[in-house]
C-alpha cells in the first residue's frame, strides 16, 4: 500500500538554528498538507498545496517558515530561525484531489528546539 | 468558524469493555466526519469517515454514526482490546474550503488486561 513518507523522523536543533523537513506524497496525489501538531493537541493545518501552487498559508507564520513544492511533487517546509515554541510534530498529508476529502497522513518529523 | 469537541480523556477501560468517545462539531455547510487513531510515536490513521447525514463509518469493529441534528459523531466499539490503545481524533473536512481539515484535541484510550 502507497504511504506518504517524511524525514527525517526526529530532529534536534537549538533556537535560532535552521531546520528543514521533507515530504513525499502519495504517487499521484495532487493535493499536500503541511500540519503541526503541539502534544496534547490536534494538528493544526500549516500550508496546502494543489500541485506546486499554496492554496492556503494563512496558519504558516511567514516570517520564519516556508514551504516549497516546486515540481509538484514532493515538498519542504523550513524553519529559520527555529524558536523553543516550534517543538513539535510536523506531519504531511496527501489526498488525490482538492476536492477529494480523505487525506492521508506521514509518520511525522518530531521537532525538539533547545 | 468550523470547531470540533471531543470528550477529554485519558479513557481506561478493561478489556472487552464498550468505548465510547464523544464527539460534537460546528461548522457551516455539510462537512464530512472523520476518525483518526494516532498510536505512540506515529502519525495518524484514517480509522472511518462518514461524508453525509445518517451515513455511518465503520473499521475494525469501530462505528460512528454522523448526527446533523445533534452535529455529533460518536465514536464506539463494542469490545475494546489492549491493541486499541491509542489516542483518537475527531475531525471534519470544510468541503467549502479546499478541504482543510479541522480536528478536535484527541481523546487518549488505555485499556488494561
Amino acid at each position: 500500500e502507497a504511504e506518504v513518507a517524511q524525514s527525517p523522523r526526529y530532529k534536534i536543533t537549538e533556537k535560532s538554528q535552521a531546520v528543514a523537513f521533507w515530504c513525499d506524497p502519495i504517487s499521484g496525489h495532487a493535493t499536500l498538507y503541511w500540519y503541526r501538531q503541539i502534544l496534547g493537541q490536534g494538528p493544526e493545518l500549516l500550508v496546502q498545496f494543489q500541485d506546486e501552487s499554496v492554496v492556503d498559508d494563512s496558519q504558516l507564520p511567514k516570517d520564519r517558515f516556508s514551504a516549497e513544492r516546486l515540481k509538484g511533487v514532493d515538498s519542504t517546509l523550513k524553519i529559520q530561525p527555529a524558536e523553543l515554541g516550534d517543538s513539535a510534530m510536523y506531519l504531511c498529508a496527501s489526498s488525490l484531489a482538492r476536492e477529494t476529502d480523505t487525506q492521508y497522513f506521514g509518520p511525522g518529523t518530531r521537532l525538539t528546539v533547545l | 468558524g468550523n470547531s470540533v469537541t471531543q470528550m477529554e480523556g485519558p479513557v481506561t477501560l478493561s478489556e472487552e469493555a464498550f468505548l465510547t468517545i464523544n464527539c460534537t462539531y460546528t461548522a457551516t455547510g455539510y462537512p464530512s466526519l472523520f476518525w483518526y487513531v494516532q498510536y505512540p510515536g506515529e502519525g495518524l490513521q484514517l480509522l472511518l469517515k462518514a461524508t453525509k447525514a445518517d451515513d455511518k463509518g465503520s473499521n475494525k469493529g469501530f462505528e460512528a454514526t454522523y448526527r446533523k441534528e445533534t452535529t455529533s459523531f460518536h465514536l464506539e466499539k463494542g469490545s475494546v482490546q489492549v491493541s486499541d490503545s491509542a489516542v483518537y481524533f475527531c475531525a471534519l473536512s470544510d468541503q467549502g474550503g479546499g478541504n482543510k481539515l479541522t480536528f478536535g484535541t484527541g481523546t487518549q484510550l488505555k485499556v488494561e488486561l
